[in-house]
């Protein structure tokens, strides 16, 4: 199993630019998160979704879109590229719906920089 | 008041002590806690989750819970230079549709050979 996958790991962009940075899971998850860590900031959620079919925003949404592409696949755009979204972004996923599993497991990472 | 606070470090103790990381938050209605070791430019891996109040050991690290106190606690024995990292505690909660996690900002560790 490759657990939750990224791509791509880094990328530079212009301001303005476009680009989706995409995520996968294989272990049968219900529930895929995107974050953004900034230094000393920790992790903040930008946005999740609990299934398949559904996205809600979390606490740093503005500049982001997203698509839960199936149960595998979660996709994170941002649609005109800003300085303040120089960042590394991860993406997780947990079992979610059932029980009281909370466990999220991460991806590696990517390292976006917007000049 | 941050939902999540630990102590940003950084901490340094010699190879073989006791590490002790602490954790507070503000949400007494959360049911769930995790530490998460973070080694530098790498994503944050999970090593310890705990729901009742108490101790719980999982070989060298022990994680400690006091929901009435609203802290939780990792306690890393015999501490190794591997173990020099960021450690992250997460607190779930139910909001929305799902169920998310808040994370403090980490705290560093630094084992020192």
């Amino acid at each position: 199993n490759a657990g939750v996958t990224q791509t791509p790991k880094f990328q530079v962009l212009k301001t303005g630019q476009s680009m989706t940075l995409q995520c996968a899971q294989d272990m049968n998850h219900n529930s895929m998160y995107w974050y953004r860590q900034d230094p000393g900031m920790g992790l903040r959620l930008i946005y999740y979704s609990a299934s398949e079919g559904t996205t809600d925003k979390g606490e740093v949404p503005n500049g982001y879109n997203v698509s839960r592409l199936n149960k595998r696949e979660f996709s994170l755009r941002l649609e005109s590229a800003a300085p303040s979204q120089t960042s590394v972004y991860f993406c997780a996923s947990s079992q979610g719906t059932s029980g009281s599993i909370y466990e999220q497991y991460f991806g590696p990472g990517t390292r976006l920089t917007v000049t | 008041q941050k939902e999540v606070e630990q102590n940003s470090g950084p901490l340094s103790v010699p190879e073989g002590a006791i590490a002790s990381l602490n954790c507070t938050y503000s949400d007494r209605g959360s049911q769930s806690f995790f530490w998460y070791r973070q080694y530098s430019g790498k994503s944050p891996e999970l090593i310890m989750f705990i729901y009742s109040n108490g101790d719980k050991e999982d070989g060298r690290f022990t994680a400690q819970l006091n929901k009435a106190s609203q802290y939780v606690s990792l306690l890393i024995r015999d501490s190794q230079p591997s173990d020099s990292a960021t450690y992250l505690c997460a607190v779930a909660a139910r909001r929305g549709s799902a169920r998310q996690l808040t994370f403090g900002s980490g705290t560093q560790l630094t084992v020192l050979p």
